[in-house]
C-alpha cells in the first residue's frame, strides 16, 4: 500500500452506535489530520496530531474521539452520532506541522451515514 | 485563522473553453497550495506556490501568486472534461493554523 490508506470506504451506523474509522499513511510523515467535508461547505479542519501528539482540537464535540498510537496510524472513534454528523471524513498526512504550511497528503475518505 | 475565499464558487462550462479560477486573502499567505478533488475521493495535490509574483505551469494548468502574497489564481487553457472536479487553496498559515477555502466546483461539458 503507498500513500494515505482509509477503512472503511462507506459507513452506515445507527445513532446509538459505536464505531471507528481507521487511516493509515505509509510516506514517513510525522503529521496527521481528520477533516470533517459536508455538502456545501468547506473542508473543516477536526484534529491535528504531531509525532503521535495532539496538537490541535478545533471545538469538536465529545462524541468524535481521536486516538493515534503511532505516527503512522490514527482513528477516528465514534459514538452517539448525530444525523448532523452524516459527511465524508477524510485523513491527511504531512512531513511535520508548522509556520508555512506542509504540503497535505489525503485519503480517499470515509463516507459516513447516521441513520 | 486565516480566511481564505474561493471564486467563483461554481463554474460550469464547454470543453475547449478556459476558465480562471482564484484565491484570496486580506492577510499575506506564507505559501500556497491548489488542490483539485473528485467527486468521492480526497484531495489530490496539484501545486504549491511560495514566493510573490511565482508562476508555475503543469501541462494545461497556470497557477499565479501574488506579488503581495495575498492572491492566487488558477488557470485552464482548453478545458477537458478530466478537469472537472472541486478545486480547493490552501493556505498554512502561520502557527499552523490550517485552511482551506470553499473550493470552485469545476463542470467541464463535452
Amino acid at each position: 500500500e503507498t500513500g494515505v490508506t482509509q477503512t472503511p470506504r462507506h459507513l452506515v451506523m445507527g445513532m446509538t452506535n459505536k464505531k471507528s474509522l481507521k487511516c493509515e499513511q505509509h510516506l514517513g510523515h510525522n503529521a496527521m489530520y481528520w477533516y470533517k467535508q459536508s455538502a456545501k461547505k468547506p473542508l473543516e479542519l477536526m484534529f491535528v496530531y504531531s509525532l503521535e501528539e495532539r496538537v490541535e482540537n478545533n471545538s469538536v464535540p465529545s462524541r468524535f474521539s481521536p486516538e493515534c498510537p503511532n505516527s503512522s496510524h490514527l482513528f477516528l472513534h465514534l459514538h452517539t452520532l448525530q444525523p448532523e454528523d452524516s459527511a465524508l471524513y477524510l485523513c491527511a498526512s504531512s512531513q511535520d506541522i508548522g509556520t508555512g504550511g506542509y504540503e497535505q497528503y489525503f485519503g480517499p475518505g470515509t463516507r459516513l451515514t447516521v441513520t | 485563522t486565516q480566511l481564505l475565499e474561493q471564486s467563483p464558487q461554481f463554474l460550469s462550462i464547454q470543453e475547449g473553453e478556459n476558465l480562471t479560477v482564484y484565491c484570496n486573502s486580506s492577510s499575506v499567505f506564507s505559501s500556497l497550495q491548489w488542490y483539485r478533488q473528485e467527486p468521492g475521493e480526497g484531495p489530490v495535490l496539484l501545486v504549491t506556490v511560495v514566493t510573490g509574483g511565482e508562476v508555475k505551469k503543469l501541462k494545461r494548468l497556470t497557477f499565479q501568486f501574488g506579488d503581495a502574497r495575498k492572491d492566487s489564481s488558477l488557470h485552464i487553457t482548453a478545458a477537458q472534461p478530466g478537469d472537472t472536479g472541486l478545486y480547493l487553496c490552501y493556505s498554512g498559515g502561520s502557527n499552523y493554523k490550517l485552511t482551506f477555502g470553499k473550493g470552485t466546483l469545476l463542470t467541464v461539458n463535452p
